[in-house]
């Protein structure tokens, strides 16, 4: 693989199910995030990770929690998932470069019924 | 808080030249980005400021102004093929790498 996987690609799901969706990058980059992306509102990140072993809160993290056991993997779970969640998940990670560039994942549609 | 405000929609004709604008309002200021995102799929790279000016790569240039805020991505030679959302974003802080505050796009539609 070359750059950035995510699955599935959608989900329909009941409410109040357990919802793990995956990430993860060959590029070897130490930092990955999680945004949203709704209708009107843009990309708004959920969570992130510096490196691995470590991870933070972002502007949008209730509902959602996330682990970075290593470099390349960064999954996204839902522990009870509401109608709110309802979106368009990207993940993305970032160069290290001066610019640190964000590069993202083809996303995962998720509908919460 | 934050606040990145670009315009909802622009259409513009084949061959043409587009100019998108961003204002931003952030606590701090440590580079700006432009992406572009065409329908169902991911936003991808096209632009990084951190000073004031001009970047030109190819067809795209983008302009910053920290002084007031300001941004612009401009768009020549317009083809079929730019119709997407831009999107602006801004790294507001040291420290906050990484942190990115993105404007909800600009939709732009190339007519024929």
């Amino acid at each position: 693989i070359a750059g950035i996987t995510q699955a599935p690609t959608s989900q329909i799901l009941a409410a109040g199910r357990r919802m793990t969706l995956r990430c993860t990058q060959d590029m070897r980059h130490n930092a990955m995030y999680w945004y949203r992306q709704d209708l009107g509102l843009g990309l708004r990140l959920i969570h992130y990770s510096n490196t691995a072993g470590t991870t933070g809160k972002g502007e949008v993290p209730d509902g959602y929690s996330v682990s970075r056991a290593n470099t390349d993997d960064f999954p996204l779970t839902l522990a009870s998932a509401v109608p709110s969640q309802t979106s368009v998940y990207f993940c993305a990670s970032s160069d290290d470069s001066s610019t640190d560039t964000q590069y993202f994942g083809p996303g995962t549609r998720l509908t919460v019924l | 808080g934050q606040n990145i405000d670009q315009p909802t929609e622009m259409t513009a004709t084949e061959g043409a030249i587009v100019q998108i604008n961003c204002t931003y309002q952030t606590s701090g200021f440590n580079g700006l980005f432009w992406y572009q995102q065409h329908a169902g799929e991911a936003p991808t790279f096209l632009s990084y400021n951190v000073l004031d000016g001009l970047e030109e790569k190819g067809r795209f240039s983008s302009f910053l102004s920290r002084s007031k805020g300001y941004s612009y991505l401009l768009l020549k030679e317009l083809q079929m093929k730019d119709s997407a959302s831009y999107l602006c974003a801004v790294r507001p802080l040291e420290g906050s790498w990484g942190k990115l505050q993105f404007g909800a796009g600009t939709q732009v539609v190339v007519t024929p």
